[in-house]
């Protein structure tokens, strides 16, 4: 167990909907990012989030945006989703900037 | 363009057997490289992280080393197990902009019983 929770553990969605991926970094973390996984893939960078403030973008689309809130959990929004977007989603989290990261188990995001 | 290479793509060896898990890497200038494990449907999970200073580090069975100069890595697993079937991924971060993670696409691993 890392220490990292993610909710939920699986999602299924129909195109065009959206969603909210919410994740809880280890206790005395203060940088979480988001990764996307597709089938037999390799790990995606999304974005990430130091103390609230968006620190670095990767391949994220229009249509995701995140947050990191005061109380230093994060939540990654997918609108108008499509078929492609199903994934599994990490979550992890780190000290600082550049620390060692520890991994969620994932949401898997299912659209049908 | 900063990358990380991993080869091979997939392996497949007898259970009991050693194996090793190259990467090889672009990415200047250079803070630490991460070896993870990742199985299926779950999160990846660090193995061993090192430096520039350090060139082999172990962890139970994996023992990882680092060539700054030629910017490459090695994974050998001693006495595989089936529970080392899983997928290993090359990590490696940018000094300048700590936040510059760059992921290698992995290897997979298979043990046969």
């Amino acid at each position: 167990d890392s220490g990292v929770t993610q909710t939920p553990k699986h999602l299924i969605t129909a195109t065009g909907q959206r969603v909210t991926l919410r994740c809880s970094p280890r206790s005395g973390d203060l940088s979480v990012y988001w990764y996307q996984q597709s089938l037999d893939q390799g790990l995606q960078f999304l974005i990430q989030y130091y103390n609230g403030e968006e620190r670095a973008k990767g391949n994220i689309l229009e249509r995701f945006s995140a947050q990191q809130f005061p109380d230093l959990h994060s939540e990654l929004n997918l609108s108008s989703l499509e078929l492609g977007d199903s994934a599994l989603y990490f979550c992890a989290s780190s000290i600082s900037t550049g620390g060692e990261q520890y991994f969620g188990p994932g949401t898997r995001l299912t659209v049908t | 363009k900063n990358q990380v290479e991993q080869s091979p793509q997939s392996l497949i060896i007898l259970e009991g057997k050693n194996c090793t898990l190259q990467c090889n890497y672009t990415v200047s200038p250079f803070s630490n490289l991460r070896w993870y494990k990742q199985d299926t449907g779950r999160g990846p999970v660090s193995l061993t992280i090192m430096t520039f200073s350090e060139n082999t580090k172990s962890n139970g069975r994996y023992t990882a080393t680092l060539d700054a100069d030629t910017k490459q890595s090695s994974l050998h697993i001693t006495a595989s197990q089936l529970s080392d079937s899983a997928s290993y991924i090359c990590v490696v971060s940018e000094k300048s902009s700590a936040s510059k993670i760059i992921f290698g696409s992995g290897t997979r691993l298979s043990i046969r019983p």
